[in-house]
């Protein structure tokens, strides 16, 4: 079976800890995505990964970071410094980055930090 | 002014109905309009995609672009109970090197049985 799949599903951090995301994928996509999603806003990009070893801001980066060190594998980590952490994380994947319009998601990660 | 207006609903219809959601947008540099399903607590699905103004059919949906008008729709025939979920609205232009997406903020469907 293809697709995306994160973990773990659901989370709970303190404040002032950091945290890492996984998110892995078998669909041999060259690109990757990291969204976050919260009540009543659209989705927003956070990091992007257009082939291994390269990624690209977003528009709400401030506070997170990524690495591609596997084509498979964009894990995203959640900084101390991003001011309001909680929210529901989604990462997807295209084919390639000029197909952006064709994404897949994974199941999600939902992140509580009290 | 948000670039992609979506309606949050919830929009309530009863089984078998014919469902009509909408997205209106300011940018006409948008190519691509797709739409997808996310059922609560999932990820995002996506539904159909179209380039070009007019109607793309899959099955039961039927998704309308009317770049003149910047109004898309998606229709959904004879719904279903596992129909009910949120639908996104999305579109992409060429920016950067890439088509970057701007996401509505989602429809709630009920369909009742």
């Amino acid at each position: 079976d293809g697709g995306i799949t994160q973990s773990p599903k659901y989370l709970f951090r303190k404040e002032g800890q950091n945290v890492t995301l996984s998110c892995e994928q078998n669909l041999n996509h060259d690109a990757m995505y990291w969204y976050r999603q919260d009540p009543g806003q659209g989705l927003r990009l956070i990091y992007y990964s257009q082939i291994v070893n390269d990624f690209q801001k977003g528009d709400i980066a401030e506070g997170y970071s990524v690495s591609r060190e596997k084509k498979e594998s964009f894990p995203l980590t959640v900084t101390s410094a991003q001011k309001n952490p909680t929210a529901f994380y989604l990462c997807a994947s295209s084919a390639q980055i000029s197909s952006s319009y064709e994404q897949y998601f994974g199941p999600g990660t939902r992140l509580t930090v009290t | 002014q948000k670039e992609v207006e979506q309606d949050p609903g919830p929009l309530s219809v009863p089984e078998g109905a014919i469902v009509s959601l909408n997205c209106t947008y300011s940018n006409s540099a948008f190519q691509y309009f797709m739409w997808y399903r996310q059922y609560s607590r999932k990820g995002p699905e996506l539904l159909m995609y179209t380039y070009s103004s007019g109607n793309k059919e899959d099955g039961r949906f039927t998704a309308q672009v009317d770049k003149s008008s910047k109004y898309i729709s998606l229709f959904i025939r004879d719904s279903q109970p596992s129909d009910s979920a949120t639908y996104l609205c999305a579109m992409s232009l060429y920016s950067g090197g890439y088509q970057k997406v701007t996401f509505g903020t989602g429809t709630k469907l009920q369909v009742i049985p």
